[in-house]
């Protein structure tokens, strides 16, 4: 089954504990992201990948960081977190230039920073 | 700067149409986005305008004016399953950077 998954799923921590939420997909796509969703903000972006190797920021980096080694998985790294990271993320993926351009998402982590 | 802007909440009547505007000013302009999202679900893909013009897809529709930065998503025959946040989101670029609105809540009543 076509699918992009996250782990985890939910994530309660504490302020400056590192931590990982992983993502893959297993449709072959180039084009990765990271997004934080947020009640009265909606879905912002934090960092995208148009292919191994090559990342660069989306509106709302500061705090996070990515790697993309692999092309199937781009996992999201929070060094040092903060309250205000307190959101539910979502990883996506789409093919890559031209059509198709669907999106699709992840289900989502929601993470809680006391 | 950049702004995208949606109506916050809509409601509307089992078997009617409904239209969801959205407009914009980013800087820079590749395609426009529209997703649906039930609440506690992750956004699900239903369009993407590159040109001017009117997409049909089904019982949905989805319109594109780039020279007045508007955009509109027609929902025809409403189902009460048609109840969830409808997104707007504009691709800036040649890259995947990609900006969303707020989103706009529909409510379906019976």
């Amino acid at each position: 089954e076509a699918q992009v998954t996250q782990n985890p799923r939910y994530l309660i921590t504490v302020t400056g504990k590192k931590l990982t939420v992983t993502c893959s997909q297993n449709m072959n796509h180039e084009y990765m992201s990271w997004y934080r969703q947020d009640p009265g903000l909606g879905l912002r972006q934090i960092y995208y990948s148009m292919n191994v190797e090559v990342t660069d920021k989306g509106d709302v980096p500061e705090g996070y960081k990515v790697s993309r080694k692999e092309k199937r998985n781009f996992p999201l790294i929070l060094e040092s977190p903060s309250p205000n990271q307190t959101s539910l993320y979502f990883c996506a993926s789409r093919p890559g230039t031209g059509e198709p351009y669907e999106q699709y998402f992840g289900p989502g982590t929601r993470l809680t920073v006391t | 700067g950049q702004n995208i802007d949606q109506p916050t909440e809509m409601t509307a009547t089992e078997g009617a149409i409904v239209q969801i505007n959205c407009t914009y000013q980013t800087s820079g302009f590749n395609g426009l986005f529209w997703y649906q999202q039930h609440a506690g679900e992750a956004p699900t893909f239903l369009s993407y305008n590159v040109l001017d013009g009117l997409e049909e897809k089904g019982r949905f529709s989805s319109f594109l004016s780039r020279s007045k930065g508007y955009s509109y998503l027609l929902l025809k025959e409403l189902q009460m399953k048609d109840s969830a946040s409808y997104l707007c989101a504009v691709k800036k670029n040649r890259d995947d950077k990609i900006i969303f609105g707020k989103g706009t809540r529909l409510h379906i009543l019976p």
